[in-house]
């Protein structure tokens, strides 16, 4: 168990629909980041937070927003969903990626666009 | 840009060694990481190298050579349940950890 906790583990939405991805870091953690996993494609960047701010910013779709809350915990949301966005969400936090931790992944959320 | 290559499947007898390699093209370089994941699963931390050589970790090695953008993750006494992807990632200036596409590892008995 890496202490990173991400909700839902699936989801099955219609293309068009809006979705809300949650994720709490490990106890202590700063940063959080989010990837998205297609089948082909790899682990790809999209948005890091530190501390509630925003840090840095990979590909994300303007379609999708997300936040870190002062709690630390972070929501990924994705709107007008396509076919294409079927993939799975991981988050992953750090305690301090400037002095070079390591991240932690949680376990993801599965989503399925129909 | 960001450019992470890495082969895209490999092969090994269980048993043997294996050594995988990963170059990198990235606007600052601040460490290389190494992940497993298995089919499904999250990604688990195998190494982090920031600086030149060999860090030794059981029965994994990782190595960076800075000047040439190259590092690779060696694997000794292969088991099966070494199947499995093996992602190379480059963290840059501003903390943004890029990943490469993996490469999916094979074990045969």
């Amino acid at each position: 168990d890496s202490g990173v906790t991400q909700t839902p583990k699936h989801l099955i939405t219609a293309t068009g629909q809006r979705v809300t991805l949650r994720c709490s870091p490990r106890s202590g953690d700063l940063s959080v980041y989010w990837y998205q996993q297609s089948l082909d494609q790899g682990l790809q960047f999209l948005i890091q937070y530190y501390n509630g701010e925003e840090r840095a910013k990979g590909n994300i779709l303007e379609r999708f927003s997300a936040q870190q809350f002062p709690d630390l915990h972070s929501e990924l949301n994705l709107s007008s969903l396509e076919l294409g966005d079927s993939a799975l969400y991981f988050c992953a936090s750090s305690a301090d990626p400037g002095a070079g931790e390591k991240l932690f992944f949680g376990s993801g959320t599965q989503l399925s666009v129909l | 840009g960001q450019n992470i290559d890495q082969p895209t499947e490999m092969t090994a007898t269980e048993g043997a060694i294996v050594q995988i390699n990963c170059t990198y093209q990235t606007s600052g370089f601040n460490g290389l990481f190494w992940y497993q994941q298995h089919a499904g699963e999250a990604p688990t931390f195998l190494s982090y190298n920031v600086l030149d050589g060999l860090e030794e970790k059981g029965r994994f090695s990782s190595f960076l050579s800075r000047s040439k953008g190259y590092s690779y993750l060696l694997l000794k006494e292969l088991q099966m349940k070494d199947s499995a992807s093996y992602l190379c990632a480059v963290r840059d200036f501003s903390d943004k950890i890029i990943f490469g596409k993996g490469t999916r590892l094979h074990i045969l008995p």
